[in-house]
């Protein structure tokens, strides 16, 4: 059964540093999708970066990358000099290539960015 | 274009009653999801349709939890008989088809439901 995990219930970064989201997850099929997304206390879902499992390259969007170990099952999210905007709840989510696309979410870590 | 839109924005009930919320997806996509996040919680998986395939099910909570979808427009998820651990924001998303493992969900703003 496919499952994610988000370690880190929250974290603290200065403003203009970097920080590492962790997620790892434990699927049997060998085609997914890795997805990060952000909520802000306004509630909306934003969408960050997508990993698929046969991309051989990290993703990376702007100031968002995805650090993509297979063997280890981990997709943690990167993002770099961060900004006070980036406070918000992160969660990772993945999608299995067969029998349908069911996605599924991690529990959540909730950022706090310092001035 | 419109995004994804859900009514009520804000539903109170009591024990017991039963609730119906509705999505109104982005014109064109045929995918549509329905998730539940309780109070500072991920969200769960509850129901996915797609085209005129038969939905996904599998998250349903209960037999009180059900949902429709007509064609690929409107879905709505039904709740009987409203118990307090119902209390949570349903969101609702949809994508296009046709990428792959790799359709952009697109959220709804959600229905916060709030059971007395």
């Amino acid at each position: 059964a496919q499952k994610i995990t988000q370690t880190q219930p929250g974290m603290f970064v200065q403003e203009k540093e970097a920080v590492t989201l962790d997620c790892t997850y434990d699927t049997s099929d060998q085609s997914y999708g890795l997805f990060w997304y952000k909520q802000p206390s306004s509630g909306e879902m934003i969408f960050l970066i997508y990993q698929g499992s046969y991309d051989e390259q990290n993703a990376t969007e702007g100031r968002y990358s995805l650090n993509f170990q297979k063997a280890r099952k981990s997709a943690n999210l990167v993002i770099s000099a961060s900004q006070l905007g980036d406070s918000a709840m992160y969660f990772c989510a993945m999608r299995e290539g067969g029998g349908g696309f069911k996605t599924i979410f991690g529990a959540g870590t909730r950022l706090f960015v310092k001035a | 274009g419109a995004g994804v839109s859900q009514s009520p924005s804000n539903k109170v009930t009591e024990k017991g009653k039963d609730v119906e919320l509705r999505c109104d997806p982005i014109s064109g996509h045929t995918a549509l999801y329905w998730y539940r996040q309780r109070l500072g919680q991920g969200l769960e998986f509850l129901i996915y349709f797609q085209g005129n395939s038969a939905p996904d099910k599998s998250g349903l909570p209960s037999d009180r939890f059900s949902a429709e979808r007509t064609g690929e427009s409107v879905s709505t998820l039904t709740i009987q008989r409203t118990q307090q651990e119902d209390s949570a924001v349903y969101l609702c998303a949809s994508s296009s088809w046709g990428g792959g493992i790799y359709n952009e969900q697109f959220f709804g703003p959600g229905t916060r439901l709030t059971v007395l």
